[in-house]
């Protein structure tokens, strides 16, 4: 079974650091782009980032640039995002998404981990 | 950045109803766009890719069409598993946007 599972949220003060992992099975990881969606609470849904297959490429969305940090393990079939200088507004659920090879949608996605940033 | 703009926020039909929602981008994207459904307490899922395109497992009452700034998401005959939130997505440039989400709704 083609499966994502998202793992590593809690709550975290502002100014913290959280890392957030995702386990892929069922699908061979290391040929498609992975991205992190983010959905605060009661609200849309904001793309955050993406991974080319070998890690060579990464995008941000101009509101995390320079605090995230997204990698990939494909020996481990993993999938992280390392967050940094946590603000309120970070507090959503975050997905992690399979790009189809055409880049043209997310065909697989998590659970998701919720991430709660406050004191 | 390329804006998403879904109409209608929400909307309410009754189940056999057809239903249409509209998102149109704030530049061309050509057929870069995807239609996803939402569940409360779910991940969202594919429903749509490359504007028209079903995604395999998706009824066929769900279709997509248009291109360049002008887009349709319609269901053909509501069905009671089918009341949702549904969103709009560009994939033509970074950051990859989403529309603000359409409530379909139960009259």
């Amino acid at each position: 079974e083609v499966q994502l599972v998202e793992s590593g949220g809690g709550l975290v003060q502002p100014g913290g650091s959280l890392r957030l992992s995702c386990a892929a099975s069922g699908f061979t990881f290391s040929s498609y782009w992975m991205s992190w969606v983010r959905q605060a609470p009661g609200k849309g849904l904001e793309w955050v980032a993406n991974i080319k297959q070998d890690g060579s490429e990464k995008y941000y969305v101009d509101s995390v640039k320079g605090r995230f940090t997204i990698s990939r393990d494909n020996a481990k079939n993993s999938l992280y995002l390392q967050m940094n200088s946590l603000r309120a507004e970070d507090t959503a659920v975050y997905y992690c998404a399979r790009d189809r090879v055409r880049q043209d949608a997310f065909d697989i996605w998590g659970q998701g981990t919720m991430v709660t940033v406050s004191s | 950045d390329i804006q998403m703009t879904q109409s209608p926020s929400s909307v309410s039909a009754s189940v056999g109803d057809r239903v249409t929602i509209t998102c149109r981008a704030s530049q061309g994207i050509s057929s870069w766009l995807a239609w996803y459904q939402q569940k409360p307490g779910k991940a969202p899922k594919l429903l749509i890719y490359a504007a028209s395109s079903l995604q395999s497992g998706v009824p066929s009452r769900f279709s997509g069409s248009g291109s360049g700034t002008d887009f349709t998401l319609t269901i053909s005959s509501l069905q009671p598993e089918d009341f949702a939130t549904y969103y709009c997505q560009q994939a033509n440039s970074f950051p990859h946007t989403f529309g603000q989400g359409t409530k379909l709704e139960i009259k």
